[in-house]
């Protein structure tokens, strides 16, 4: 079945930094999606992207969706305590067919040190 | 607030015993899921169900089984559970089979001693 590549599986940062973590596929998808899981809750959804190339922010969050379909970037701009959590990227191979789900990444997850 | 319920929050089972994981949405969503979650492994899904009345397995669904009770209940079923099911559990429901974000309830974790 189709895998999705996340990285770093962890990052331990000071506050105030940026940070970087990205998804890549060996196949090609056509819908990206990032969520958030915070400590003991399920994940909520951060960011959606459908088209390849295009950029999205919401807050301090900016994702980007690869222009060759394979791979999705998120980037957290000057890191705060509550940005701790865990971070899934999941695609979803064909917009049209809703017989293709969502695949999700194995998680980054983020801690901060104030 | 609308979104996905789940119950118990909590659950500490024996080797052996059955127990039924419930979930409800009220956002008229057709599609439901479950995931489970284990440290370093992502979301592993186990079963879902496309619409009321059908039901599929997903990755990992042996152990399990699951009902679609009417359109806004999901219930998932362990008849004998085994140490190796010790995980945490997430429904999750979407308008349509795999369609846009999914929503998630706050989980259940479950240990089997």
């Amino acid at each position: 079945g189709q895998q999705l590549n996340q990285s770093p599986q962890s990052m331990f940062i000071q506050e105030g930094e940026d940070v970087s973590m990205n998804c890549t596929s060996s196949s090609i998808f056509n819908t990206w999606l990032w969520y958030k899981q915070d400590p003991g809750e399920g994940p909520v959804l951060l960011i959606a992207l459908y088209k390849a190339g295009e950029l999205t922010s919401n807050g301090r969050l900016t994702a980007q969706f690869g222009i060759t379909r394979k791979d999705s970037f998120l980037n957290i701009s000057a890191s705060i305590p509550s940005d701790v959590g865990i971070y899934f990227c999941a695609g979803q191979p064909n917009l049209n067919n809703a017989g293709n789900m969502l695949t999700f990444g194995g998680g980054t997850r983020l801690m901060v040190k104030p | 607030n609308a979104g996905v319920t789940q119950t118990p929050k909590f659950q500490v089972l024996k080797t052996g015993q059955s127990m039924t994981l419930q979930c409800a949405q009220d956002m008229n969503h057709n599609s439901m899921y479950w995931y489970r979650q284990d440290p370093g492994m992502g979301l592993r899904l186990i079963y879902y169900s496309a619409s009321e009345g059908t039901t599929d397995k997903g990755e990992v669904p042996n152990g399990y089984n699951v009902s679609r009770l009417n359109k806004r209940e999901f219930s998932l079923r362990l008849e004998s559970a085994a140490p190796s099911q010790t995980s945490v559990y997430f429904c999750a429901s979407s308008e349509v089979l795999g369609g846009g974000g999914y929503t998630f309830g706050s989980g259940t974790r479950l240990t089997v001693v």
